[in-house]
């Protein structure tokens, strides 16, 4: 069974730092591309970018470049998304999604992980 | 403001069918494959359709998709009120080099 699975909630202040995963199991974690997908408050669904963990080769959206870093770690089917410097705007609901190919939507999604931003 | 349009919300009542529009262009929905994602209230997305009009297994035929140029629609027959959820579609854009979702559909079963 394919499963990703999360890290759990986060609440962090302004300017903190942040790292949140997602574990692939259940099929070749290297052979398919992960997505990172944002959900603000009451919104709809933002693709942030997507990376092949079995060369780490990544892709951002424009509205999303220079905001995250997006990584992988296949030696523990992870992966990560990041924040270096965490500004209210960014809470919301952070969704990994795997798609078999990167041009063609996700199949299967991640639990969520709740990013809360607050002084 | 999303780039693929949706209709914010539709409705019907039990048993009734609904159709769902998702409006694109030619970078992404006219050469492109679509899926469709429904959101059950407080649960992460679930994939409903893919390549357009394929349902992964465990997925009843109630639900169906189907792509012309530069538009998608899904449909949804013998309406529950289980069914009552968010509706997205999603796509790769080939201008932006990314993926993108429309921006939701909120489905009422009165």
């Amino acid at each position: 069974e394919v499963q990703l699975v999360q890290s759990g909630a986060e609440v962090k202040k302004p300017g903190e730092s942040l790292k949140i995963s997602c574990k692939g199991s259940g099929y070749s974690f290297t052979n398919y591309w992960i997505a990172w997908v944002r959900q603000m408050p009451g919104k709809g669904l933002e693709w942030m970018g997507i990376i092949y963990p079995g060369d780490s080769d990544t892709r951002y959206s424009p509205s999303f470049q220079g905001q995250v870093t997006i990584s992988a770690d296949k030696s523990i089917s992870t992966a990560f998304l990041q924040w270096s410097s965490l500004k209210a705007s960014d809470t919301a609901i952070y969704y990994c999604a795997r798609h078999v190919i990167s041009t063609r939507p996700p199949d299967y999604w991640g639990q969520g992980t709740l990013v809360t931003v607050s002084s | 403001q999303s780039v693929l349009t949706q209709p914010p919300s539709v409705s019907a009542a039990p048993g009734q069918k609904v159709t769902i529009s998702c409006s694109g262009s030619s970078s992404n929905i006219g050469n492109n494959y679509v899926s469709w994602y429904q959101q059950l209230p407080g649960t992460a997305p679930k994939l409903l359709i893919y390549d357009n009009n394929k349902r992964p297994s465990g997925i009843p035929d109630r639900f169906s998709g189907s792509k012309s140029g530069t538009s998608a629609t899904l449909g949804i027959t013998g309406l529950q009120t289980g069914d009552e959820a968010d509706y997205y579609c999603g796509t790769w854009d080939g201008s932006l080099s990314a993926g993108i979702f429309g921006g939701g559909t909120k489905l009422t079963v009165l």
